[in-house]
């Protein structure tokens, strides 16, 4: 079945510093791939999203751009915030909507 | 407007005891979604609405689940003699579309805890 595989954390990174949380996935047909981010205390907002192959989802600074030759759509941020310190889940949706997430990645930034 | 409602925000109950937890969708939202949330397993699927109709619900883990939805709005989630196995942050989403690539808004969240 269908699949997220996302890299473990938790990330510790000092502010400023480049980030990047890798994603694959597995999936027949063409999916749907998002971004979801849970900050401390509150519920699951969408980050950003790609419908289609080469497509680059943007929002806050962080970018991820569909790649379908190696199943990819890999999380970065040039300069990341304290801020930015969150649960951050890859997810795909196929055929019926259901959203399918990978482990999640604890993203801690230290000032 | 308003988001994603779910009621009660927590839960605590004794094990084999029944509980229903509650999902107000975004008004309009046809699609409505449950999933689980837990240490072990991360975000589960359990259900998904299509107006009253449930057609996936593949992800429920046992038939001590079940969910009901009604006037294409308010969804319960009921767990029968639940188990500590079940204690977990059940999440409500809702979308106005279903097709690939419609967003899914989630709601606070139900922390269940089964002692």
């Amino acid at each position: 079945g269908d699949s997220v595989t996302q890299m473990e954390g938790p990330v510790t990174l000092s502010e400023e510093a480049f980030l990047t949380i890798n994603c694959t996935y597995t999936a027949t047909g063409y999916p749907s791939l998002f971004w979801y981010v849970q900050y401390p205390g509150e519920g699951l907002q969408l980050l950003l999203k790609a419908t289609k192959a080469d497509d680059k989802g943007s929002n806050k600074g962080f970018e991820a751009t569909y790649r379908k030759e190696t199943t990819s759509f890999h999380l970065e941020k040039g300069s990341v915030q304290v801020s930015d310190s969150a649960v951050y889940f890859c997810a795909l949706t196929n055929q019926g909507g259901k959203l399918i997430f990978g482990q999640g990645t604890e993203l801690s930034v230290k000032p | 407007g308003a988001g994603v409602s779910q009621s009660p925000s927590n839960k605590v109950t004794e094990k084999g005891k029944d509980v229903e937890l509650r999902c107000d969708p975004i008004s309009g939202h046809t699609a409505l979604y449950w999933y689980r949330q837990s240490l072990g397993q991360g975000l589960e699927f359990l259900i998904y609405f299509q107006g009253n109709s449930a057609p996936d619900k593949s992800g429920l883990p046992s038939d001590r689940f079940s969910a009901e939805r009604t006037g294409g709005s308010v969804s319960t989630l009921t767990i029968q003699r639940t188990q500590q196995e079940d204690s977990a942050v059940y999440l409500c989403a809702s979308s106005s579309r279903t097709e690939v690539g419609g967003e899914q808004y989630f709601g606070p969240g139900t922390r269940l805890t089964v002692t």
